[in-house]
Order: C-alpha cells, then sequence, then structure tokens
C-alpha cells in the first residue's frame, strides 16, 4: 500500500544551521515525490517535486529509490523558512485513480 | 485575482446542521478536489471531479455530498454534522486527472460545537 512518511513532527534549527526535513515511502509502482510548504497562515502550495531536480528557495530533494527515500535540505535555514512541511507521493500518473498522497507534515521552526 | 478560491473561511455551526463550502478555480483546470486536514495537521484526499464527472471517492460517509455544476465549480454539502467532522477542508484543483502539481484554496476551519 502507499503510504508516506515525515518521522519528524516538529523540528526547530537556529538561523544559519543545515536543515533536513526526512520523508521516506511506500509504492510498488514508479513514484512520482513532491514537497509542500504551508507557511502561517498561507495555503498549501508546491516548493518542488523530483522530476525538476531544481532548487526552490535554496532548497533541494534527491529521490533515492533505495532508499525510498526523498529528504528535503537547505544548507543555511532562514527565519522565514519557518513552515509545515508536507512530503507527497503521486501515484497512477495518467489514470483517472491518480492522487496525491500526503505525509503527515513537518512543522519547521528558525531561530534568530 | 485569486486562483483557488473558497468560502465561507471558518464555519462555526451545532451538531446535526447541514452546511455547505463552496470552491471555486479560475484557472481553467479540469479536475478538482476535496481534503480534509484533521486536528493533527494530517492532510487525506476526500473526493475529485473530472469535468464534472467523480472520479474519486475516498471511503468517505455519504453525509458528504460533492456537487459540480461546472468544471470551475466544486461545492461540499454535509448532513447531519458530527463532532468528528470538525478540521480544515482543502479545495485544490489540477490542469487534468492524473496530472501535478495541485493549486490549493486557503481552507475552510468548520469547528462543530
Amino acid at each position: 500500500a502507499q503510504r508516506v512518511t515525515q518521522p519528524e513532527k516538529l523540528l526547530s534549527v537556529f538561523k544559519g544551521a543545515p536543515v533536513e526535513l526526512k520523508c521516506n515511502y511506500s509504492y510498488s509502482g514508479s513514484p512520482e515525490l513532491f514537497w509542500y510548504v504551508q507557511y502561517s497562515r498561507q495555503r498549501l502550495q508546491l516548493l518542488l517535486r523530483h522530476i525538476s531536480r531544481e532548487s526552490i528557495k535554496g532548497f533541494t530533494a534527491d529521490l533515492n529509490k533505495g532508499e525510498t527515500s526523498f529528504h528535503l535540505k537547505k544548507p543555511f535555514a532562514q527565519e522565514e523558512d519557518s513552515a509545515m512541511y508536507y512530503c507527497a507521493l503521486f501515484t497512477d500518473r495518467g489514470s483517472t485513480l491518480g492522487r496525491l498522497y500526503f505525509g503527515r507534515g513537518t512543522q519547521l521552526t528558525v531561530w534568530p | 485575482d485569486t486562483a483557488v478560491s473558497q468560502t465561507p473561511k471558518y464555519l462555526v455551526t451545532q451538531m446535526g446542521n447541514d452546511k455547505s463550502i463552496k470552491c471555486e478555480q479560475n484557472l481553467g483546470h479540469d479536475t478538482m478536489y476535496w481534503y480534509k486536514q484533521d486536528s493533527k495537521k494530517f492532510l487525506k484526499i476526500m473526493f475529485s471531479y473530472n469535468n464534472k464527472e467523480l472520479i474519486i471517492n475516498e471511503t468517505v460517509p455519504n453525509r458528504f455530498s460533492p456537487k459540480s455544476p461546472d468544471k470551475a465549480h466544486l461545492n461540499l454539502h454535509i448532513n447531519s454534522l458530527e463532532l468528528g467532522d470538525s478540521a480544515v477542508y482543502f479545495c485544490a484543483s489540477s490542469q487534468t486527472q492524473g496530472d501535478q502539481p495541485q493549486h490549493f484554496g486557503d481552507g475552510t476551519r468548520l469547528s462543530i460545537l
């Protein structure tokens, strides 16, 4: 069965420190992974997707199929990075059954 | 020019009442979704519609009835509200079914007294 696990509910770091938000998934097909972010009082929005392999706001994430992981990393955290981060797995692309499965989210707090 | 808009933002009502949440998207997308975010911030899909047709119904009680009058609107009607229905409900849309990314609305916080 499909599953997305974010082991850390809360994560706190100081400004300038590296940050890594962990995400592991379980899916028998070809996975598509995403990170969504929800800043305080704002809507959920896409941060990045594994197929684009880009860096957004200094964040990167690499899909590791061997470890079934898609950890989100940033070398130097900023206060404005404080938000709730959701890892999401998309299954069945191109099918009417295609859907997003979300992890439980990690609340990141960056202290000054 | 909000892409996905939901109304109302807040809804406080008593158990047993019937209420509706409206959603509209101006992105020209074919597919719309409803998600429920519980008190622990867990986000789970409830329904998806593609061109007004129900595609996904994720074991949601039949007290919840989505309605899509056209592909730009997906409303959610809830009958006989229960305490466990208290949550934040998010509407989202995507270009087509089986496509990403999804664009989310601001959410509707439903509180049952």
